[in-house]
């Protein structure tokens, strides 16, 4: 099975801030990952696909890169919104996998 | 507007048996690989299984294979997931998700919670 690790497993950022997490497989995967925000008591959404395209309707601060076994997904100028949980997922091989999460807090 | 609504959801014994139903509107169900995918309340998101448009080739998770069965129904836009041999560790939030293109889950729906005690 590819694993994802995500970096970091948490962090506090405050609004306006730019941040960035990372998302490592244990194998090549080309551009076959996406990223989802999954706020409390709700399912995730869609952000990025394709490691770097924006998901329809998903503000332009979010932006996402990387190929093979590194990737990340930067949010640039944070908004009250934006604070929740971002999961990678890989879709290059059976069984898909997502990376463990990480938890964006308010400062 | 896509819906996915699931149903089936609620308490069961070890070893128990539970069929889980998401009933799709919005889209045409029949064109879209569909999967479920289950989360431990406060933990992350796994993947537990996918099945093609017309239900010709399925996966499963290790943990899920012999013991989930997903399945679908296109003339009723209803997916399904049928669960067997139930475990403690089997209890979480059950949701089930439309692929858009290849591996992206662009609609979800709100989840169903299984619990699995004795």
């Amino acid at each position: 099975d590819i694993q994802l690790t995500q970096s970091p497993s948490s962090l506090s950022a405050s609004v306006g801030d730019r941040i960035t997490i990372t998302c490592q497989a244990s194998q090549d995967i080309y551009k076959s990952l996406n990223w989802y925000q999954q706020k409390p008591g709700k399912a995730p959404n869609l952000l990025i696909y394709d490691a770097s395209i924006l998901q329809t309707g998903v503000p332009s601060r979010f932006s996402g890169g990387g190929s093979g076994t590194n990737f990340s997904l930067t949010i640039s100028r944070l908004q009250p919104t934006d604070f929740a949980t971002y999961y990678c997922q890989q879709f290059d091989v059976v069984p898909i996998t997502f990376g463990q999460g990480t938890r964006l807090d308010i400062k | 507007e896509v819906q996915l609504v699931e149903s089936g959801g609620g308490l069961v014994e070890p070893g128990g048996s539970l069929r889980l139903s998401c009933a799709a509107s919005g889209f045409d169900f029949g064109t879209h690989w569909m999967h479920w995918v289950r989360q431990v309340p406060g933990k992350g998101l796994v993947w537990v299984a996918r099945i093609k448009t017309d239900g010709s080739k399925r996966n499963h998770a290790d943990f899920a294979e012999g013991r989930f069965t997903i399945s679908r129904d296109n003339a009723h836009s209803t997916l399904y997931l049928q669960l067997s041999g139930l475990r403690v560790d089997d209890t979480g939030v059950y949701f089930c998700a439309r692929e858009y293109a290849h591996g992206d889950l662009d609609s979800w729906g709100q989840g169903a919670l299984v619990t699995v005690s004795s």
